[in-house]
């Protein structure tokens, strides 16, 4: 069965540190990768998403991720957190049959950012 | 900006009552989800909707059903509340157009409390 994998529950950081948060999936073919975010007491949102072209995407508030084909990873980076980053953060991977537009989430990332 | 709304923020019910939770979308999309999200184990499927009265089991449908009688109304039902069920349900819905690259827009949630 498809699935994805957080590899980080919880990461503490101070203000200005980088960021890398791993998702890996399973899955041989084509897919649509997604990043959401849920900050406190809002709803989840779109950080970004891949489904072609350059692998490197760029979101919202200065987030990118890398589509790594070759390790089944879209990895979300931030080169310096603020405290208003921290939520939680889910990778999400659609795999394009159909279009019903269904998703399969990791099991999220709770990101501290202290200032 | 696409609006979903679920009816409820916070529900309290007892074991073995008939739960309903609603979602409303403003956006004309034909796919609709409702998942619930646990600490630890992300965002779970547990019913999608992709047409009116058309309906497919997610991941986790045990205990539930669902009920999709006009395009903007989806509806997650519990029919014999369990303390297990105790959970943030989360409604979601995405237009089908194109391909299944679209993201899911989100409601902000209910917190249901099963006593």
């Amino acid at each position: 069965a498809q699935s994805v994998s957080q590899h980080n529950h919880h990461v503490i950081l101070s203000e200005a540190a980088s960021l890398e948060l791993g998702c890996n999936y399973s899955y041989g073919g084509t897919v649509n990768l997604f990043w959401y975010v849920q900050y406190p007491g809002q709803h989840l949102q779109l950080l970004l998403k891949y489904f072609s072209g350059d692998p490197l995407v760029k979101g919202i508030k200065g987030f990118e991720a890398e589509f790594i084909k070759s390790k089944f990873s879209f990895n979300l980076r931030k080169p310096s957190v603020q405290w208003s980053d921290t939520a939680e953060y889910f990778c999400a991977v659609n795999t394009g049959s159909g279009n019903t537009g269904k998703l399969i989430f990791g099991q999220g990332t709770t990101l501290q950012v202290k200032p | 900006d696409v609006k979903v709304t679920q009816s409820s923020r916070y529900l309290v019910k007892r074991t073995g009552e008939k739960v309903f939770l609603e979602c409303v979308q403003d956006m004309d999309h034909e796919n609709m989800f409702w998942y619930r999200q646990d600490p630890g184990l992300g965002l779970r499927l547990i019913y999608f909707s992709y047409d009116v009265k058309m309906k497919e089991k997610g991941d986790i449908p045990e205990g539930y059903s669902v009920s999709r009688e006009k395009k903007e109304r989806f509806s997650l039902i519990l029919e014999s509340a369990s303390t297990n069920q105790t959970s943030m349900y989360l409604c979601a819905s995405t237009d089908r157009t194109g391909n299944s690259n679209q993201p899911q827009h989100f409601g902000d949630g209910t917190r249901l409390s099963i006593l």
